[in-house]
């Protein structure tokens, strides 16, 4: 399985735009990357995907390498609510007896944002 | 919309009592699937299921048991708890769809301790 790399923590400031890198250099053709966040005490939840091109949505930003081998998610204004343990996991787009559905989650970035 | 619903909340047992997370989603999604959450660690895969009657094992499958009888539970029945399985569960469910779509919808957790 293609894996991902991230920073173990980063900190921002309130209002600030905040840049999470990931590493994927082994992804395949076939691979999304998929951004999850879990909030303190919470379960994950989807924040953003993509495959090749910048994605945008009301929560974030994806930018994509050319190469595909990193992408980084964008807050562009964090808040204090945007505190959290954030992942990036790739899944095969090919629906291969439900293999793509076995992610698997790194220990992700934990994110401290200050007021 | 619930969702995905996870009972109990919170659950103490002792070593070598037996006990069944229940997992519920109202959402008709095909995929299922259980993770254990450890202290500091990311979301490790215990079994995932493509559908009713049909499961498969993840990561960390042993000391665990499942079955998928109807599309909407997926219960995870522990057989003799032992204290490594202290843990937080969260399930998981998602569309039938592969790829972009079919995102990951995720229960509030279950926090087990094993005494």
């Amino acid at each position: 399985d293609a894996k991902t790399t991230q920073p173990n923590s980063m900190e921002s400031n309130e209002e600030e735009p905040v840049h999470l890198p990931c590493n994927h250099s082994t992804i395949s053709g076939t691979d999304y990357i998929h951004w999850y966040r879990q909030l303190p005490s919470q379960g994950p939840e989807y924040v953003i995907h993509g495959l090749t091109s910048n994605v945008n949505n009301r929560m974030a930003s994806l930018a994509i390498a050319e190469d595909r081998k990193s992408s980084t998610l964008i807050l562009h204004r964090a808040t204090l609510r945007d505190a959290a343990v954030y992942y990036c996991i790739l899944r095969d787009s090919l629906n291969s007896g439900g293999s793509n559905y076995k992610l698997t989650f790194g220990k992700g970035t934990l994110l401290t944002v200050n007021p | 919309n619930a969702g995905v619903t996870q009972t109990p909340k919170f659950q103490v047992l002792k070593t070598g009592q037996s006990m069944t997370l229940q997992c519920a989603q109202d959402m008709n999604h095909e995929y299922m699937s259980w993770y254990r959450q450890d202290p500091g660690m990311g979301l490790r895969l215990i079994h995932y299921s493509v559908g009713a009657g049909i499961t498969d094992q993840g990561e960390v499958p042993n000391g665990y048991n499942v079955s998928r009888s109807t599309t909407e539970d997926f219960p995870l029945r522990l057989l003799s708890a032992a204290p490594s399985q202290t843990s937080v569960y969260f399930c998981a469910s998602s569309s039938g769809q592969g790829g972009s779509r079919g995102e990951l919808f995720f229960g509030e957790g279950s926090r087990l301790t094993v005494l």
